[in-house]
């Protein structure tokens, strides 16, 4: 079946840890995104990817890098310089073509610090 | 700045009933607009995508509106069934930009048996 996974489900991190969060399509979408969510509050970007080899930063990228080398997948990692990380972080794609940009996610990962 | 606003943040109804749930947004120039539904702890599924030239777009029991003069969307839930029973969110895509959605932050429904 043609969709986004994302793993691991649940996720902890020990302090001054870096930690990866993958994600993975096969939808042959070019465009990818990571956002978080935090309880009572609305998804906001992290990153973006438009294409191979190329991303961009969302509204909150301190404490967090990616890399996108192949078009199926986009991780993410987070860093030690990320001090607040405990939140439900999702991935999505979408063809971007401005006549259908329909959003497909992925199931979630829960980051948890120790 | 464009902000995305959803209310109520909750909505509990019988089975059966019609409902609305409601979006506004600060800036009328979006290039389109996304509902979508959050089932606890999973990630969202788009319900109805409408473009900014568009008015209303329909997928069985759900209608979704566009008003962007007034900054206003409207999702109709016909018939409700405990089944949709999860959070829905509106995102809008401002006009010109690349990538940024703006999220509301989601009204969550309930539908009671």
């Amino acid at each position: 079946d043609g969709g986004i996974t994302q793993s691991p489900k649940y996720l902890f991190r020990k302090e001054g840890q870096n930690v990866t969060l993958s994600c993975e399509q096969n939808l042959n979408h070019d465009a990818m995104y990571w956002y978080r969510q935090d309880p009572g509050q609305g998804l906001r970007l992290i990153y973006y990817s438009q294409i191979v080899n190329d991303f961009q930063k969302g509204d909150i990228a301190e404490g967090y890098s990616v890399s996108r080398e192949k078009k199926e997948s986009f991780p993410l990692t987070v860093t030690s310089a990320q001090k607040n990380p405990t939140a439900f972080y999702l991935c999505a794609s979408s063809d971007d073509r401005r006549t259908n940009e329909k959003l497909f996610f992925g199931s979630g990962t829960q980051l948890s610090v120790l | 700045k464009q902000e995305v606003t959803q209310i109520p943040a909750a909505l509990s109804v019988p089975e059966g009933e019609n409902l609305v749930l409601n979006c506004s947004f600060t800036d009328s120039a979006i290039y389109n607009l996304q509902w979508f539904r959050q089932d606890p702890g999973k990630g969202l599924t788009s319900l109805l995508l409408i473009q900014s030239s568009q008015r209303e777009q329909t997928s069985g029991r759900l209608n979704a509106s566009l008003d962007k003069s007034s900054g206003r969307s409207t999702l109709y839930i016909a018939a409700s069934q405990p089944g949709d029973s999860a959070t829905y969110l509106c995102a809008v895509r401002p006009g010109g930009s690349q990538g940024n959605l703006i999220f509301g932050k989601g009204t969550k429904l309930s539908v009671k048996p």
